[in-house]
């Protein structure tokens, strides 16, 4: 059975700083791994996703994550945050072979002027 | 537009009365998922579907049903809602086991 554990429910940044949104992830075989965002009042939207092919996966919006698989992480990156960036990101794992994915706790992103 | 649509967005019921969330997709996608989002546990795979008339539990499948007559159609049935069914639901779609989730808006649900 997979597992996620997402550092931090709650991140504050400074418009154009980092922002780093970590996840560390549980899995007994090699999983795909996934970010999504969520705007207020809205559904889920992918941002990136891995499947086994590069470890370094940009995804939209200038986001980018690196699975380390060492590590068990695939924390989120972007280098310049944005106002339009405050949201809640979750994170998410998979087993290739079930149908399930499995959800972080979610961190929320405020962004400061 | 390729979309998932709920129906209701928002509804408040009161304990016992049996409701049900409808979900529908028109990209032709085998699979089906419900998932409910508490604040502080993220979302909770509720039940999923792989194809019409194949369904299986997920994390939390107390409390609920689903059916799948049709490929496009998932809708979501609470028989007798209780206060601690009060959430935020998402029906999600996707063409292969792992491939992108696509989630409709989601539907407030609030049991008095």
């Amino acid at each position: 059975a997979q597992s996620v554990t997402q550092l931090g429910s709650h991140v504050s940044v400074s418009e154009g700083a980092l922002v780093l949104l970590r996840c560390n992830y549980s899995s007994s075989v090699p999983p795909y791994l996934f970010w999504y965002v969520q705007y207020p009042n809205q559904g889920l939207q992918l941002l990136l996703k891995y499947t086994s092919a590069a470890t370094l996966v940009k995804g939209i919006n200038g986001f980018e994550a690196e699975f380390k698989k060492s590590e068990t992480s695939f924390h989120l990156t972007k280098p310049s945050a944005h106002m339009s960036d405050a949201a809640e990101y979750f994170c998410a794992v998979s087993d290739p072979d079930d149908y399930k994915l499995s959800f972080g706790a979610g961190t929320t992103v405020t962004v400061r002027a | 537009e390729a979309q998932v649509t709920q129906n209701p967005r928002y509804l408040i019921t009161v304990t016992g009365k049996k409701l049900t969330v409808t979900c529908s997709q028109n990209m032709n996608h085998e699979y089906m998922s419900w998932y409910r989002q508490d604040p502080g546990l993220g979302l909770r795979q509720i039940y999923y579907s792989m194809n019409v008339e194949v369904t299986d539990k997920g994390d939390v499948p107390e409390g609920y049903k689903v059916s799948r007559k049709e490929k496009r159609n998932f809708p979501l049935i609470l028989e007798s809602p209780s206060p601690n069914q009060t959430s935020l639901y998402f029906c999600a779609s996707h063409t292969t086991r792992v491939n992108e989730q696509f989630f409709g808006p989601g539907t407030r649900l609030t049991v008095l």
